[in-house]
C-alpha cells in the first residue's frame, strides 16, 4: 500500500522560502509509471496544482506558469522522497500543501495527509 | 489552460437520493477526467479516474460518465458519508486543473 508522509513547517516569514518534504512508502519516486506532484489549496484560489517531478529514462519537472519562477521540486532517491521549495512567499501563498501520486499521468491516487502553511511575519 | 466548471456549486439532498454533478472543460479532454471526494480537514478522496472507472474500493453507488468537454457524477443512493465536497480534475494536459467544487449537503 503506498503511503506519503508529508514534512515542514507550518509558518513562514514573507520573502523566505517554503520548503516541504514528501516521504515515499510502498513505490519508489524513480518509477516509470508515477510522478510526484504537489497541489495545494486555499479558500481563494481552490485547488492548484503546482507542479511535478517523474523519471522516464531521466527526470523531468513541470510547473504552473503562476509559480514557475518561484518553484522546485527535487527527488530525493536516497531518502526515496522528493521535496517542494517556493521562494519569495508571501500570505497568498498561505495555504494547505498536498503531495500526491500521479499514475500513469491519469489521475492523482494516493494523497498526503496535507501541511497547512501560513505565510505571516 | 483547460478551465473545469462544475454545477451546482452547492446542493441540498436527503438520504435515499438520487444525484448529479456535472463538469465541464474548456476544450476537449476526452477522457482524462477524474472526480474526487473531500471531507473537512482530510486530503481529497479518488473515486473515479477516466471519466467512468470506479477506483478500486469505492462503492458502486457511484458512478461516472462522458468525454470531451461534458461529465457527470451520480450518487444512485445517497448515504449519510457521502455528504461532503466533490471535485473533478483534468489529467489530459498540464497544468492539471480543478473544478471549483460541489458540496452536497443535508436536507
Amino acid at each position: 500500500q503506498v503511503q506519503l508522509q508529508q514534512s515542514g513547517p507550518g509558518l513562514v516569514k514573507p520573502s523566505q522560502t517554503l520548503s516541504l518534504t514528501c516521504a515515499i512508502s510502498g513505490d519508489s519516486v524513480s518509477s516509470n509509471s508515477a510522478a510526484w506532484n504537489w497541489i495545494r489549496q486555499s479558500p481563494s484560489r481552490g485547488l492548484e496544482w503546482l507542479g511535478r517531478t517523474y523519471y522516464r529514462s531521466k527526470w523531468y519537472n513541470d510547473y504552473a506558469e503562476s509559480v514557475k519562477s518561484r518553484i522546485t521540486i527535487n527527488p530525493d532517491t536516497s531518502k526515496n522522497q522528493f521535496s517542494l521549495q517556493l521562494n519569495s512567499v508571501t500570505p497568498e501563498d498561505t495555504a494547505v500543501y498536498y503531495c500526491a501520486r500521479d499514475i500513469d499521468f491519469q489521475t492523482l491516487d494516493v494523497w498526503g495527509k496535507g501541511t497547512t502553511v501560513t505565510v505571516s511575519s | 489552460d483547460i478551465q473545469m466548471t462544475q454545477s451546482p456549486a452547492s446542493l441540498s439532498a436527503s438520504v435515499g437520493d438520487r444525484v448529479t454533478i456535472t463538469c465541464r472543460a474548456s476544450q476537449s479532454i476526452s477522457s482524462y477526467l477524474t472526480w474526487y471526494q473531500q471531507e473537512p480537514g482530510k486530503a481529497p478522496k479518488l473515486l473515479i479516474y477516466g471519466a467512468s472507472t470506479l477506483q478500486s474500493g469505492v462503492p458502486a453507488r457511484f458512478s461516472g460518465s462522458g468525454s470531451g468537454t461534458g461529465f457527470t457524477l451520480t450518487i444512485s443512493s445517497l448515504q449519510p458519508e457521502d455528504f461532503a465536497t466533490y471535485y473533478c480534475q483534468q489529467s489530459f494536459t498540464t497544468p492539471r486543473t480543478f473544478g471549483q467544487g460541489t458540496k452536497l449537503e443535508i436536507k
